[in-house]
């Protein structure tokens, strides 16, 4: 079954602790994307990778660090973590445009739920 | 900038009436996507539609139907008999490719979102 798995799905840390949230898709898609959703502002785009080890910000980057060293997985860091970081995550992954035209062009993972005290 | 409003924050309904969510868009480019999500109460995105720019017929799939208009911008969305299990906030999206991510993939920008909730 296709599907972006993310882990874990709920969290709960504190201010300043390290925690990465892992990312992993199983359909050989070149693009990831994080985003993250608050109330009021939809989801926005956090990083971005094209391809292995080729990264970049998106919209909201600040406070965040990805890594792509195999396809298939996409990590998140939280360095130091801050309240103002507590949202919901979402992973992505989608195929390069071309070859999925009458289908969703973006496969999201389940969503982890980070809280920062 | 790419931009997607859902003036509409949240919606209340009775069961079987219907219900239009709208969504208007701000681009520059010639080529887009529009897509519609639903995030139900457990959280998950929902895939519904992708319409892309060239084509403004509209679509209709069960009790769900997308009015499509690139002359006013606007993409809005169309219960039919709305259900309680229609409960849930919808996202409008537009595609934003750079030219650097047009080949690979394609980023999303969202409107902020529509809770619907449908009483019985």
């Amino acid at each position: 079954e296709a599907q972006v798995t993310q882990n874990p799905r709920y969290l709960i840390t504190v201010t300043g602790k390290k925690l990465t949230v892992t990312c992993s898709q199983n359909m050989n898609h070149e693009y990831m994307s994080w985003y993250r959703q608050d109330p009021g502002l939809g989801l926005r785009q956090i990083y971005y990778s094209m391809n292995v080890e080729v990264t970049d910000k998106g919209d909201v980057p600040e406070g965040y660090k990805v890594s792509r060293k195999e396809k298939r997985n996409f990590p998140l860091i939280l360095e130091s973590p801050s309240p103002n970081q507590t949202s919901l995550y979402f992973c992505a992954s989608s195929p390069p445009l071309g070859r999925d035209t009458n289908t969703d062009t973006q496969y999201f993972g389940p969503g982890t739920r980070l809280t920062v005290l | 900038a790419q931009k997607v409003t859902q003036a509409q924050t949240e919606i209340s309904v009775v069961e079987k009436e219907d219900v239009t969510l709208d969504c208007v868009y701000e681009t520059r480019d010639t080529t887009y996507y529009l897509f519609w999500y639903k995030q139900p109460p457990s959280g998950e995105l929902v895939f519904l539609i992708r319409r892309n720019s060239f084509d403004e017929q509209n679509e209709i799939s069960g009790r769900y139907s997308w009015n499509f208009q690139k002359s006013t911008s606007s993409f809005n969305f169309t219960i039919t008999a709305s259900q309680v299990v229609d409960s849930a906030v919808y996202f409008c999206a537009l595609s934003d490719p750079p030219q650097t991510q047009m080949e690979y993939g394609n980023k999303l920008v969202f409107g902020a979102g529509t809770i619907l909730r449908v009483k019985s």
